[in-house]
């Protein structure tokens, strides 16, 4: 079945420095992909949705110049924290359709810890 | 090895009948479990979640049963309509991080 690797599975990171995460599509090339957020005990929340070789579309009260997201190919999505604070620390997960986008796949998420 | 399954990768169900979508999880550790629905050209969507410490959670035609003991949880949806085909994913939850099946499509037939 179709894989979504996202690395790293986890990081931590001094508070201001910038911090990016990678979500690739292993075996089928993802014309879109999905960012979102965990908090604890709480449901995603979807911070933004790319589509290969255009701009991410926002969710409101998502930062775009501090989550910066970059989908530049079929295969990779990038979200970078930027000047990362500690209220950044949460898990990322991201999620990649293909052309048909009847179905998603999910990376394994990755914990970020801002010190 | 699938901490989270959902051994159905299909599921056809009468427009008005119940359905119900089944997910096994392996570790027992894990105290948060959500719903989530995907219809396509969208990302998935949170649907209904249940804490490990209660056994049914209901909001509205969707309801969400927990058996502990099994490691198993199912989402009901009554009476199903034209509007739930879609593919629902079950992921469990343990502090801040989440797990999720590979999910089953749900076609509702009129």
């Amino acid at each position: 079945g179709a894989v979504v690797s996202q690395h790293p599975s986890w990081v931590i990171c001094k508070s201001g420095t910038s911090v990016k995460i990678e979500c690739r599509s292993l075996d089928f090339q993802a014309t879109t992909m999905f960012w979102y957020r965990q908090f604890p005990k709480q449901s995603l929340m979807l911070m933004a949705t790319s589509n290969e070789g255009s701009k991410a579309t926002y969710e409101q009260g998502v930062e775009k110049d501090k989550f910066l997201i970059n989908h530049a190919s079929l295969t990779l999505s990038t979200l970078t924290v930027t000047s990362a604070h500690p209220e950044d620390s949460s898990f990322y997960i991201c999620s990649a359709t293909d052309s048909f986008n009847t179905e998603a796949f999910f990376g394994q998420g990755t914990r970020l810890t801002v010190v | 090895d699938q901490q989270v399954k959902q051994n159905s990768p299909s599921l056809s169900v009468q427009e008005g009948r119940i359905s119900i979508l089944n997910c096994d999880y392996t570790n027992s550790m894990f105290d948060y479990f959500l719903w989530y629905k995907k219809y396509p050209a969208e990302g998935p969507t949170f649907l209904i979640s249940i804490s490990s410490i209660k056994d049914k959670n209901e909001d509205g035609r969707f309801t969400v049963f927990l058996n502990k003991s099994a490691k198993h949880l199912s989402l009901h949806i009554v009476p199903s309509q034209p509007g739930d085909s879609a593919v629902y994913f079950c992921a469990a939850s343990l502090d801040d991080k989440i797990i999720f099946g590979k999910g089953t499509r749900l076609h509702i037939l009129p």
